[in-house]
């Protein structure tokens, strides 16, 4: 137990569809990064927030969009969604300094 | 520019062998490495950690030693149970950073 929970677990989109993505860090983390994780693969950076405004971002698209809010939770957006774009989303929390974060177990997302 | 390269799997072993799972790095500047560990299902829980060269790292077993010459990471451990089957990923973040990069992760099966 991390302390980081996701929702939903598991969802299936049709493409072209968007999708949010819902992560609640760890009681007192003021970081949340979002990873893609596809199958077989590790886990890829797609961005960071901190106090609510976006910190550092990986090699995605725009149509992958995020906030955080006042209580450090956060969201992922994704639009026109792809094939491509089905794997296991990470959402990590941690302090804004530390080098230690702490991992929610994902978010399914199947496109089809 | 800033990569991890893991040997690939799955490696497959007898309960109470020996494991080494081999892992290099690419970094500009002094980054801290990272194994995490995905059991089926789950997310990314921390293994272990190490800060600066020398440093090593240990849990539950495991132990892997910063190693800035041969710019090495590998996880090692004296008696691997059933229970270790999962997935291993090296990782690195760099001191100030904001995000983590993680290698494409070794799958291990330990047979009873």
């Amino acid at each position: 137990e991390t302390g980081v929970t996701q929702s939903p677990t598991h969802l299936i989109k049709t493409r072209g569809q968007q999708v949010t993505l819902r992560c609640s860090s760890q009681s007192g983390h003021n970081t949340v990064s979002w990873y893609q994780q596809a199958l077989g693969q590790g886990p890829q950076f797609i961005f960071q927030y901190y106090r609510e405004e976006e910190n550092g971002r990986g090699n995605f698209p725009p149509r992958f969009s995020g906030l955080q809010f006042p209580n450090y939770s956060s969201e992922l957006n994704v639009n026109a969604l792809e094939l491509d774009d089905s794997a296991l989303y990470l959402c990590a929390s941690s302090f804004r300094h530390g080098n230690t974060i702490y991992f929610g177990e994902g978010s399914w997302l199947t496109v089809v | 520019g800033n990569s991890v390269t893991q040997m690939e799997g799955p490696v497959t072993l007898s309960e109470e062998a020996f494991l080494t799972i081999n892992c290099t790095y690419t970094a500009t500047g002094y980054p801290s490495l990272f194994w995490y560990v995905q059991y089926p299902g789950e997310g990314l829980q921390l293994l272990l950690k190490a800060t600066k060269a020398d440093d090593k790292g240990s849990n539950k077993g495991f132990e892997a030693t910063y190693r800035k010459e041969t710019t090495s990471f590998h996880l090692e451990k004296g008696s691997v149970q059933v229970s270790d089957s999962a997935v291993y990923f090296c990782a690195l973040e760099l001191t100030g950073g904001f995000k983590t990069i993680f290698g494409a992760g070794t799958r291990l099966f330990v047979k009873a």
